[in-house]
């Protein structure tokens, strides 16, 4: 089982939709990172949460420790959103420390 | 600054060959690390270093070697390449290994392997 699910896998919306990417993990952790991948293949860091919620521009994420899961939520939804949306935690067990694990991604198309 | 840089962008290897994947950052960055990224996976570390002189194994070292000789430099070394080496590199870097630091990528490094 993949410590870190995001879900979809794939989503297609129209201009100025409310989009909600969802990312769930098993394993205890001290922070998770929301990335974006252009299609030209480079990765930005959005956001990195260890509780609550925070909102930069359209793009707000939340986490709730409790139920392990943290959603990526993106307002009014444009073309220039079309990326790959990763889920990254850092777990606090095992392993080194500072390490990520990675969710498979979630594909995000915006039609205009 | 230039963030994190990688060279090259694109590379064609046969099998057998090796060769060095250069990756550097200009923070002043204490953590880097190796990903490499497959189709239908995630992101997964193959090598990182929390320090000049300090390297540890991720969870795919197998093929790869690195070393940490300054801050700014973390080349991956494929020793023999083999065709599953198939991939695209990514290299990251973050202020120190803990949990709240950013981690910045490099473009990264499109490899095929013949």
């Amino acid at each position: 089982k993949n410590e870190v699910e995001q879900s979809p896998q794939n989503l297609t919306a129209q201009e100025g939709e409310f989009i909600t990417i969802n990312c769930s993990y098993s394993v205890g952790i001290s922070a998770l990172h929301w990335l974006q991948q252009h299609p030209g293949g480079g990765i930005v860091s959005l956001f990195m949460l260890s509780s609550g919620k925070k909102k930069h521009g359209r793009l707000i994420a939340t986490i709730n420790i409790q139920e392990k899961h943290s959603s990526l939520h993106i307002t009014a939804s444009h073309p220039r959103d079309s990326a790959v949306y990763i889920c990254a935690v850092r777990s606090i067990y095992g392993g080194s420390q500072g390490n990520l694990i990675f969710g498979k991604g979630t594909k995000l198309s915006v039609k205009p | 600054n230039a963030g994190v840089t990688q060279t090259p962008k694109f590379q064609v290897l046969k099998t057998g060959q090796s060769m060095t994947l250069q990756c550097a950052q200009d923070m002043n960055h204490e953590y880097m690390s190796w990903y490499r990224q497959d189709p239908g996976m995630g992101l997964r570390l193959i090598h990182y270093s929390v320090g000049a002189g300090i390297t540890d194994q991720g969870e795919v070292p197998n093929g790869y070697n690195v070393s940490r000789s300054t801050t700014e430099d973390f080349p991956l070394r494929l020793l023999s390449a083999a065709p599953s080496q198939t991939s695209v590199y990514f290299c990251a870097s973050s202020l120190a290994g803990n949990s709240y630091n950013e981690q910045f990528f490099g473009p990264g490094t499109r490899l095929t392997v013949l």
